[in-house]
């Protein structure tokens, strides 16, 4: 079975400052990952996904993400985050063959100091 | 587009009592599957559906049905709820296809008092 474990729980940053938020998945065939964002009282947004190909991915917000397959990683990165980023954070992984299942991490509650 | 629909926003429920959440989506997407999200445990897939009539257990299912008799409509029973239950709940929606994302509905905030 597929699984996600997302290491922070909670981030604090000051605007500006670097973010990588680490995702680690548990599923030894081929997969599809997401991020997805989620701002406070709405509904989860998608950042990016991966699904074949170059491993470095780019999404909305200047958000980018590498895929690492012998680590079984799909890091979130922004170079330089904004008050507006404050969010809560999900990664997520759909194993091939498992039923199309999109198994998600505990989430990342990313907070940004102006 | 209104995209993924659920209803109600919001409920309070009494231990015991029954309630359906509704969920439906106008872009005739084959897949759809409930969660439901709690603090520090993210989203956890309840029960999903790959088409009309066909309907699969999730990570969490145990208290929960559900059917789906069209391609819009995949609504979630509670039979007998109970405060375990209280959770914020999302639909989601997409198209049959390994590359096709997911859709999500704006959430129903249940209360099991």
């Amino acid at each position: 079975a597929q699984s996600v474990s997302q290491h922070n729980h909670h981030v604090i940053l000051s605007e500006a400052a670097s973010l990588e938020l680490g995702c680690n998945y548990s599923y030894g065939g081929t997969v599809n990952l997401f991020w997805y964002v989620q701002y406070p009282g709405q509904h989860l947004q998608l950042l990016l996904k991966y699904f074949s190909g170059d491993p470095l991915v780019k999404g909305i917000k200047g958000f980018e993400a590498e895929f690492i397959k012998s680590k079984f990683s799909f890091n979130l990165r922004k170079p330089s985050v904004q008050w507006s980023d404050t969010a809560e954070y999900f990664c997520a992984v759909r194993g091939y063959n498992q039923g199309g299942k999109l198994i998600f991490g505990q989430g990342t509650e990313l907070s940004v100091k102006p | 587009n209104a995209g993924v629909t659920q209803t109600p926003k919001f409920q309070v429920l009494k231990t015991g009592q029954s309630m359906t959440l509704q969920c439906a989506q106008d872009m005739n997407h084959e897949y759809m599957s409930w969660y439901r999200q709690d603090p520090g445990m993210g989203l956890r897939l309840i029960h999903y559906s790959v088409g009309a009539g066909i309907t699969d257990q999730g990570e969490v299912p145990n208290g929960y049905n559900v059917s789906r008799s069209t391609t819009e409509d995949f609504p979630l029973r509670l039979l007998s709820a109970a405060p375990s239950q209280t959770s914020v709940y999302f639909c989601a929606s997409r198209r049959t296809g390994w590359d096709q994302p997911q859709h999500f509905g704006d959430g129903t905030r249940l209360s099991i008092l």
